[in-house]
């Protein structure tokens, strides 16, 4: 079955630019059907969306983080990776990437999970 | 953005209990709400889909219901593995949006 890995820095410092990959097994990431997310959960707190990419480069990021957020697709690598820039404190958190099945427009969902990578920031 | 309300934060009950939590979106969202437990230290994990599709895996004492703007994660009967944090969200507008969280413990 397909399966999530997230990979990255554990700590950055700020002002810096954090960039994470998340790899893809079990299945190719130019399958039909599906966006590929990121989620981010600060220490102790909720889930935020981050936004989401497919596999053709089309992007929507929140616009909480537009200004400094990139999301790329490398196929050939079965990868996407997520680029935020100017990072403050307030991105420590965990990051997760997920896959989005969208299929059926009522139906869209987070079903696959990578296990989630820490970021610090901090100098 | 979207927000999206769950009620309680915090719930206590025992094995066997049955459960209710509740998810209300700030406009009518449909039918596109998810359910998801979270454990901690772990990624999220997918229940139900759809305000009452159970996700494949998952175990029927969990049940969805729910349209419009009110929804609800049942469990039937509590299992001392579903002892974890709640989470509702909804997938009908960009940004997606998630429920504060509630979490179930003994």
């Amino acid at each position: 079955q397909v399966q999530l890995q997230e990979s990255g820095p554990g700590l950055v410092k700020p002002s810096q630019t954090l960039s994470l990959t998340c790899t893809v097994s079990g299945g190719s990431i130019s399958s039909g059907g599906y966006y590929w997310s990121w989620v981010r959960q600060h220490p102790g707190k909720g889930l935020e969306w981050i936004g989401h990419i497919y596999s053709s480069g089309t992007t929507y990021y929140n616009p909480s983080l537009r200004s400094r957020l990139t999301m790329s697709v490398d196929t050939s690598k079965n990868q996407f990776t997520l680029t935020l820039s100017s990072v403050t404190a307030a991105d420590t958190a965990v990051y997760f990437c997920a896959r989005e099945v969208t299929v059926i427009v009522v139906e869209r969902r987070l079903d696959v999970w990578g296990q989630g990578t820490t970021v610090t920031v901090s100098s | 953005d979207l927000p999206m309300t769950q009620s309680p934060s915090s719930l206590s009950a025992s094995v066997g209990d049955r459960v209710t939590i509740t998810c209300r979106a700030s406009q009518n969202i449909n039918n596109y709400l998810n359910w998801y437990q979270q454990k901690p230290g772990k990624a999220p994990k997918l229940l139900i889909y759809a305000a009452s599709s159970l996700q494949s895996g998952v175990p029927s004492r969990f049940s969805g219901s729910g349209s419009g703007t009110d929804f609800t994660l049942t469990i039937s009967s509590l299992q001392p593995e579903d002892f974890a944090t709640y989470y509702c969200q909804q997938s009908y507008s960009t940004p997606y949006t998630f429920g504060q969280g509630t979490k179930l413990e003994v």
